[in-house]
């Protein structure tokens, strides 16, 4: 079964500018969890979503905003960039559900460096 | 609200030493715990988990943790290190009910020969 993916693997962007993030979950998995990583701060809880709907937030300004599609996969968006954006994002999946057994599965992230 | 605790920034062991890297949460219930690991530029790949019943738990590439309820513990545990373990070790929390994980800091195991 293949793992959770993610795309672009590295990126750099201009500050002010925006930028989307892909992430395609295992096979049947219908949790997508987004976390943001950094030296200072360690892994943080961005968002959750959970059959198209965010179920979960984590303490983020509304630049960051995400969405998950029918077949599961998530876009993550962060609008007017800053540097302290610059970051690993790493995305989870999960089945998700009340039988879930809760275990996140992690893509390999996306190297974001705002410039 | 959840928090979880590493306090070992750094450890440094010998190849074939045993292990052992701490972890202290609270929590108001019994949580859902977790040892992530991650080497470098590389995600996380999760390593062990406890959710209830026995408190000795086994998990991949040899690791076990141990759950202490007493002592708000979740120590994961390894009787002898392979050059390959050496990476960064993360201990996370996950309440009944709910995806978001919190983690700690981290421990960055560095393995010497």
């Amino acid at each position: 079964k293949a793992g959770v993916t993610q795309t672009p693997r590295y990126l750099i962007k201009t500050r002010g500018q925006q930028v989307t993030l892909s992430c395609s979950p295992i096979s049947g998995h219908r949790s997508v969890s987004w976390y943001q990583q950094t030296p200072g701060q360690g892994l943080q809880f961005l968002f959750e979503y959970f059959s198209e709907t965010q179920r979960n937030k984590g303490n983020f300004p509304g630049r960051f905003s995400g969405r998950q599609f029918s077949n599961s996969r998530s876009e993550m968006n962060v609008s007017t960039l800053e540097l302290g954006d610059s970051a690993l994002y790493l995305c989870a999946s999960s089945l998700g559900g009340l039988t879930s057994s809760y275990e996140q599965y992690f893509g390999p992230g996306t190297r974001l460096t705002v410039t | 609200a959840q928090s979880v605790t590493q306090p070992d920034i750094h450890i440094t062991v010998s190849e074939g030493a045993s292990l052992e890297l701490r972890c202290n949460y609270s929590y108001g219930a019994t949580p859902y715990l977790f040892w992530y690991v991650q080497s470098p530029g590389q995600g996380l790949q999760l390593l062990l988990k406890y959710f209830s019943g026995d408190t000795l738990v086994q998990g991949i590439k040899g690791f076990e943790a141990e759950f202490k309820r007493s002592q708000s513990s979740f120590n994961l545990r390894k009787p002898s290190v392979h050059w390959s373990d050496a990476a960064e070790y993360f201990c996370a929390v996950g309440p009944f009910g709910n995806e978001k994980l919190t983690f700690g800091t981290g421990t960055r195991l560095t393995i010497i020969p």
